[in-house]
């Protein structure tokens, strides 16, 4: 199946600062890598996704980019803020199925 | 639109019962994904069902653990003869039929705990 290593697995930051969160997958023919959120206790929750088929994807403060040769996808979180604090998830799918391997997570800590 | 549903929320066992945790799809959803979470990692694939169809179990365990998605009903992870390394939570998601690769939705996961 499908690898994803993710990295790092702990980030503090500055309320305000950025926040890059990293991972790489080994299956060439993945082609849907999708991010989620989980705070404590709580059910993962979509944030971002990106196909393919484009390199890079914005939503307010989120960006995803992706670069299929290097096979590695990137999270960007701009003018962090308290409430980003939260176990972030990659994951990607193998190209011959639907379910997802996911990252071993990154605990971010934005400090106030 | 009620999301993904979960029961129980919590369940704790003895070491040698069974457990059994059900899932519901989102209304429309016709596949189904467990996944399990040990305390402190990641998100582990186990089993992508169909409705009446399992598609992909190679990330469960081949003993003790086996999951049904019957035509009517919920989904249902079944848990025979729990050792205390079964601790863990135990998540279910859904996407809808539509085609290849979709978004997937989480529920709010069993919290298993075997004594």
């Amino acid at each position: 199946g499908e690898n994803v290593e993710q990295h790092p697995s702990t980030l503090s930051v500055q309320e305000g600062d950025s926040a890059v969160i990293k991972c790489t997958y080994s299956d060439s023919a993945s082609n849907y890598f999708p991010w989620y959120k989980q705070e404590l206790g709580k059910r993962p929750q979509l944030i971002i996704d990106i196909r393919s088929n484009v390199g890079e994807k914005k939503d307010q403060r989120i960006a995803v980019t992706l670069n299929k040769t290097a096979k590695h996808f990137s999270l960007h979180i701009t003018e962090t803020q308290p409430e980003d604090s939260a176990v972030y998830f990659c994951a990607a799918t193998p190209h011959t199925g639907n379910q997802f391997y996911f990252g071993t997570g990154t605990s971010l800590t934005v400090i106030p | 639109n009620a999301g993904v549903m979960q029961n129980p929320r919590h369940l704790v066992r003895r070491r040698g019962q069974e457990a059994r945790l059900r899932c519901s799809p989102m209304k429309g959803h016709s596949h189904v994904y467990w996944y399990r979470q040990l305390p402190e990692e990641g998100l582990k694939f186990m089993v992508y069902l169909q409705k009446e169809n399992i598609i992909d179990e190679s990330g469960m365990p081949k003993e003790r653990f086996s999951a049904e998605f019957p035509k009517e009903g919920p989904s249902i992870l079944r848990i025979q003869q729990v050792v205390r390394g079964d601790s863990a939570a135990y998540f279910c998601a859904s996407s809808p039929p539509t085609g290849f690769q979709e978004t997937q939705y989480f529920g709010p996961g069993t919290r298993l705990l075997v004594l």
